[in-house]
């Protein structure tokens, strides 16, 4: 079983569609991440848990509502998204949230919205 | 924010070295990472750099100088698995990572 999975891996979806991002930690991580990267851009961090407890939000617009029900899941909720949300939405974990720890990312999911 | 500046695109030959460089800008600094991500999958982890020098990992190696906001990755005897893109990401003061915008770089035959 690999570190971080993410499904779906590929998501077409209109502009009033509700979905769902999934990503699941298998290496017992405290803290999870969800970050949105864009095609010639930087990745942009979106939240952050740690100990189930959303640590960061970083001014995301609120049709992105996350969840984090334990501290191996991590959900993304997704509701009326404009075009240019269209973007690899990525998921990473660390062993815990605050010091040098190295991140571990999940594949993806390539999210196109219509 | 922070500001992170490192070249979009870079060729070389199968077999040469490339030197990827990164600057950067934070407010405060708790380390540098590198991570390498292929077209279409996951970023994964090459190095971390949190004092100056060079540390070096089998035919990649990471320099950085804190006093000047700058790192460099260094691929030696460049395979064609090693195009890429590669980022450079920086832990600041409130322990936040930033990332740059990435390098791809291209290895030709």
């Amino acid at each position: 079983e690999t570190g971080v999975t993410q499904t779906p891996r590929h998501l077409v979806m209109g502009m009033t569609n509700k979905k769902s991002l999934k990503c699941e930690q298998h290496l017992g991580h405290n803290a999870m991440y969800w970050y949105k990267q864009s095609a010639k851009k930087p990745l942009e961090l979106m939240f952050v848990y740690s100990l189930e407890e959303r640590v960061e939000n970083n001014s995301v617009p609120s049709r992105f509502s996350p969840e984090c029900p334990n501290s191996s899941h991590l959900f993304l909720h997704l509701h009326t998204l404009q075009p240019e949300d269209s973007a690899l939405y990525l998921c990473a974990s660390s062993q815990d949230y605050g010091g040098g720890e190295t991140q571990y990312f999940g594949p993806g999911t390539r999210l196109l919205v219509l | 924010g922070q500001n992170i500046d490192q070249p979009t695109e870079m060729t070389a030959t199968e077999g040469a070295i490339v030197q990827i460089n990164c600057t950067y800008q934070t407010s405060g600094f708790n380390g540098l990472f590198w991570y390498q991500q292929h077209a279409g999958e996951a970023p994964t982890f090459l190095s971390y750099n949190v004092l100056d020098g060079l540390e070096e990992k089998g035919r990649f190696s990471s320099f950085l100088s804190r006093s000047k906001g700058y790192s460099y990755l260094l691929l030696k005897e460049l395979q064609m698995k090693d195009s890429a893109s590669y980022l450079c990401a920086v832990r600041d003061g409130d322990y936040k990572l930033s990332f740059g915008a990435g390098t791809t770089v291209t290895v030709r035959a």
